[in-house]
């Protein structure tokens, strides 16, 4: 039920495309879904992140798509760039009363764009 | 800026070497973590700690133990290594229940 499964597992987009990375939960409980952002040597980092109260949020060319009733949500890169080339990886938590969002991580999408 | 540092960017140890992960914050974050990164896995959460001295175990704690004996700082101990714990190590900081910074990874592998 900790679960989030995360697809595809690679991805290639022609420069220009839209890409699009699905992510499905169990938990209903969980009120916090961000999306994280990791080139190759380097930490992942925050890229764009939605709680369950609207359904979609939009950042430039990165939106999520959130279905609460299906317990699923997504990431669409519109205009897709080589620069976007990298792993992206969905995560959810449950919002504790000590303060600290203890993250589940999706296995991650390698993400590769050809001009 | 927020600056999450770890000590080594690459490791190699022996089996039932016993290994020291450091990882030191620079933003005051109350929340600290450990997770290591193998592919198709996605992030594992080894170890959190949400104050000096304090700490949880997290998904995948066996063979791993955590100090915290400053807010700055936490570590990650492998007691004895393994060749399974051959694996990608990032440490991540918060403020409590905001956005996680992470370092840029250890990559420790285990002969």
């Amino acid at each position: 039920q900790q679960q989030v499964k995360q697809s595809p597992q690679s991805l290639i987009v022609q420069k220009g495309g839209i890409s699009i990375i699905n992510c499905a939960y169990e938990n209903t409980a969980f009120d916090y879904f961000p999306w994280y952002q990791q080139f190759p040597g380097k930490g992942p980092a925050l890229l764009i992140a939605i709680r369950p109260d609207v359904s979609e949020k939009k950042e430039g060319r990165f939106t999520i798509s959130f279905n609460k009733s299906a317990k699923q949500f997504s990431l669409h890169i519109m205009d897709s760039q080589p620069g976007d080339s990298a792993t992206y990886f969905c995560a959810a938590s449950l919002d504790n009363s000590g303060g600290y969002n203890k993250l589940i991580f999706g296995a991650g999408t390698r993400l590769a764009v050809h001009p | 800026d927020v600056k999450v540092t770890q000590s080594s960017r690459y490791l190699v140890k022996r089996t039932g070497e016993k290994v020291f992960l450091e990882c030191v914050q620079d933003m005051d974050h109350e929340n600290m973590f450990w997770y290591r990164q193998d592919p198709g896995l996605g992030l594992r959460l080894i170890y959190f700690s949400y104050d000096v001295k304090m700490k949880e175990k997290g998904d995948i704690p066996e063979g791993y133990s955590v100090s915290r004996e400053k807010k700055e700082r936490f570590s990650l101990i492998l007691e004895s290594a393994s060749t399974n714990q051959t694996s990608m190590y990032l440490c991540a900081s918060s403020l409590l229940g905001t956005e996680q910074y992470f370092g840029p990874g250890t990559r420790l592998l285990v002969l």
